[in-house]
């Protein structure tokens, strides 16, 4: 399958600031990435699909404005949180689909302080 | 709205013996379904998966059945071993709903030594 990493995987922020993460596909050029987050013992939430060369689609209720998404390259896809604030801690998952199957990242836990 | 459920959050079972993990869903319309493996801190990986064409596959160790008509599948996993035990995700796809895959909220399995 293919592999997908993300950095960082850890990141502690004070609450106002922006976190930037970074979603690779490392073998594999994935036009589409998806974003999700999960908090603990919850579901994977998706947050939105992330489009090369064009706007990323958030799914309802995920704040746009809030959730910076870019894919500006085949193998590349970051996720910033602006003005982070202690509720958006949580775990945060990229992925690429290939057919049926999605690949998933190691995963970046955000802890807003 | 959990189209997708897992009603046991945890499981305990002795090595060697056979691990069973049930997911439901309630969409008619998803044809295609996945078991991912987590580990803590970690991205799921993917395990197994069925398309609703059919109502078993096996992999190795790993076997997963479908039963349509009960909106229910499960995972096999014969013998267990403790490498096993981590949080196990059911996730269903269906043909107009993009590319977003609905998770259900896992199950923890532990196998004793």
């Amino acid at each position: 399958g293919a592999v997908v990493s993300q950095h960082p995987s850890r990141v502690i922020c004070k609450s106002g600031t922006s976190v930037k993460i970074e979603c690779r596909s490392l073998d594999f050029q994935a036009t589409t990435m998806f974003w999700y987050r999960q908090f603990p013992k919850q579901s994977l939430m998706l947050m939105a699909t992330s489009n090369e060369g064009s706007k990323a689609t958030y799914e309802q209720g995920v704040e746009k404005d809030k959730f910076l998404i870019n894919h500006a390259s085949l193998t590349l896809s970051t996720l910033t949180v602006t003005s982070a604030h202690p509720e958006d801690s949580s775990f945060y998952i990229c992925s690429t689909r290939s057919g049926h199957e999605q690949y998933f990242g190691p995963g970046t836990r955000l802890t807003v302080t | 709205d959990q189209q997708v459920k897992q009603n046991s959050p945890s499981l305990s079972v002795q090595e060697g013996r056979i691990s069973i993990l049930n997911c439901d869903y309630t969409n008619s319309m998803f044809d295609y379904f996945l078991w991912y493996k987590k580990y803590p801190a970690e991205g799921p990986t993917f395990l197994i998966s069925i398309s609703s064409i059919k109502d078993k596959n096996e992999d190795g160790r790993f076997t997963v059945f479908l039963n349509k008509s009960a909106k229910h599948l499960s995972l096999h996993i014969v013998p267990s071993q403790p490498g096993d035990s981590a949080v196990y995700f059911c996730a269903a796809s269906a043909p107009n709903t993009g590319n977003q895959f609905y998770f259900g909220t896992g199950t923890s399995l532990t196998v004793i030594p």
